[in-house]
């Protein structure tokens, strides 16, 4: 069965530092999301994104946050400068269709951060 | 505000038991309701969709239903096994203009103890 993948599966980094977590998601799909989850929390959408622009994004997703589709395979998340309250877990998602379609929406593994 | 509540927080059965989860949303307009399995550490894991058509849809051992007009749902798991010990959400995509994001409860964790 297809997968998104994710990657590295955890990442720690030192408060201030720029970090990228990729995914490749699932190579039909045409919709790309990430989401995260704090610990102990509910996922949390952060940003959607399709024909190669943000369709839609959360108050979350500041201007620290970026994403791009670098080479029509991989789908990245960038972080400029991290914060404490940045350390979660991210998950990398990918549809065919948007969500209000009937159809599967494949979560990745996630990328656990921990900023230090 | 759209927002989709789950009970109990957390649960404990004895293997083999069956249990009955409960979600409840304001989601509006609503489009579908997903349940999702999490294991500790790992991504969600899709176990059924339902429109506001559908009242009931099962994946083996789990079934779940819809009442659209009262805005709630249920996850019946059957036969439990201890694999089935992970946190269970209930997921809603709202067709309100073009968004594609998913909602999410805060999941119920669910223990299920030999």
């Amino acid at each position: 069965e297809p997968e998104v993948t994710q990657t590295p599966s955890h990442q720690v980094t030192q408060m201030g530092q720029e970090v990228i977590l990729r995914c490749v998601p699932i190579s039909n799909h045409l919709y790309f999301y990430w989401y995260r989850q704090i610990l102990g929390q509910k996922v949390e959408f952060l940003v959607s994104f399709y024909n190669n622009e943000i369709s839609e994004k959360s108050e979350i997703f500041d201007d620290q946050f970026s994403v791009e589709r670098p080479d029509g395979s991989n789908f990245t998340l960038k972080i400029r400068s991290t914060k404490l309250e940045d350390s979660a877990m991210y998950f990398c998602a990918s549809s065919y269709t948007g969500a209000a379609a009937n159809y599967g929406y494949t979560f990745g593994s996630g990328t656990r951060l921990t900023v230090v | 505000k759209n927002q989709v509540e789950q009970s109990p927080q957390s649960l404990i059965i004895l293997e083999g038991k069956n249990c009955t989860l409960q979600c409840n949303y304001t989601v509006s307009p609503f489009s579908n309701l997903r349940w999702y399995k999490q294991d500790t550490g790992r991504g969600p894991v899709s176990l059924t969709i339902m429109t506001f058509s559908e009242n009931t849809k099962s994946n083996g051992r789990y079934t779940a239903t819809l009442d659209a007009d009262t805005k709630q749902s249920s996850l019946h798991i059957t036969a439990s096994q201890l694999s089935d010990s992970a946190s269970y959400i209930c997921v809603v995509s709202s067709n309100g203009g073009a968004t594609n994001k998913l909602i999410f409860g805060t999941g119920t964790l669910l223990a299920v103890q030999p």
